[in-house]
C-alpha cells in the first residue's frame, strides 16, 4: 500500500506572496500519477495539479507549480501570487492503479 | 458541464438504521469510486466500479456496507445497521476510461451523522 505524507497541518500565508506545501510518498512502483486537490470550506474537492511520474518536467497550472523530485518520493506545490480564494485544504494524492490515496492535508490560509 | 452528483447532502440518522446514498457520475464516465472522509483527515478509498463491475473493496468497507451500479451509470451506498463511527463525509468520484489513474472528480458529499 502507498503512503502519503503532508507534515504541515496548517499554513498561513499573505496576499500575493507564495506558499509552498510539502508531500512526501512511499511506494515501490515505477509508473504513478500525483495529485494535488483543493477542498475549499464547505465545497467539493476539486484538482489542482497533475504529474505523471514518467515525465521529468514539473507541471505548471497558472499560479501553480510543482517541484517533482522521483528518487527522493518527494512532489511539493508551490502557490505563487496568492489569493483569498486560495483559502482551502490541500490533498495531495497518489494514483498507481485506479484509486487514490491521500495524505491527511494541509489548511491553507490566506490572509488580507 | 454536469459534474458528479451525490444525493442526499446531508443525513442524519439514529444508530441501527439503514441508510442508502445516491452518485450520479459524469456521463461519458466509466469508474466510478467512493470514498469516506472523517473530519480533518484525507479521503479514504472505499471501493471502486468499472462500469457495472465492482473490481475492489476495501478492508475498511464491512460487511454492513454493500455499493452497487446496476446498469454501469449511477451507483448506491448502503450502510445496514449504522454505527456512530460511521459517522463522515462520503465522497464519490468519477474517471473517464483512459490510462492509469486517470484525474478523478469528485461530487460534493453525502455528511453522515449517526446519532
Amino acid at each position: 500500500a502507498q503512503t502519503v505524507t503532508q507534515s504541515q497541518p496548517e499554513m498561513s500565508v499573505q496576499e500575493a506572496e507564495t506558499v509552498t506545501l510539502s508531500c512526501t510518498y512511499d511506494t515501490s512502483e515505477s509508473n504513478y500519477y500525483l495529485f494535488w486537490y483543493k477542498q475549499p470550506p464547505s465545497r467539493q474537492m476539486i484538482l489542482v495539479i497533475r504529474q505523471e511520474a514518467y515525465k521529468q518536467q514539473n507541471a505548471t497550472e497558472n499560479r501553480f507549480s510543482v517541484n517533482f523530485q522521483k528518487a527522493a518520493k518527494s512532489f511539493s506545490l508551490k502557490i505563487s501570487d496568492s489569493q483569498l480564494g486560495d483559502t482551502a485544504m490541500y490533498f495531495c494524492a497518489f494514483g498507481g492503479d485506479y484509486k487514490l490515496s491521500f495524505g491527511a492535508g494541509t489548511t491553507v490560509t490566506v490572509r488580507a | 458541464d454536469t459534474g458528479v452528483s451525490q444525493d442526499p447532502r446531508h443525513k442524519i440518522t439514529k444508530r441501527g438504521q439503514n441508510v442508502t446514498f445516491r452518485c450520479d457520475p459524469i456521463s461519458e464516465h466509466n469508474r466510478l469510486y467512493w470514498y469516506r472522509q472523517t473530519l480533518g483527515q484525507g479521503p479514504e478509498f472505499l471501493t471502486y466500479f468499472q462500469n457495472e463491475a465492482q473490481l475492489e473493496k476495501s478492508r475498511l468497507l464491512s460487511d454492513r456496507f454493500s455499493a452497487e451500479r446496476p446498469k454501469g451509470s449511477f451507483s448506491t451506498l448502503e450502510i445496514q445497521r449504522t454505527e456512530q463511527g460511521d459517522s463522515a463525509m462520503y465522497l464519490c468520484a468519477s474517471s473517464p476510461p483512459t490510462g492509469l489513474a486517470d484525474t478523478q472528480y469528485f461530487g460534493p458529499g453525502t455528511r453522515l451523522t449517526v446519532l
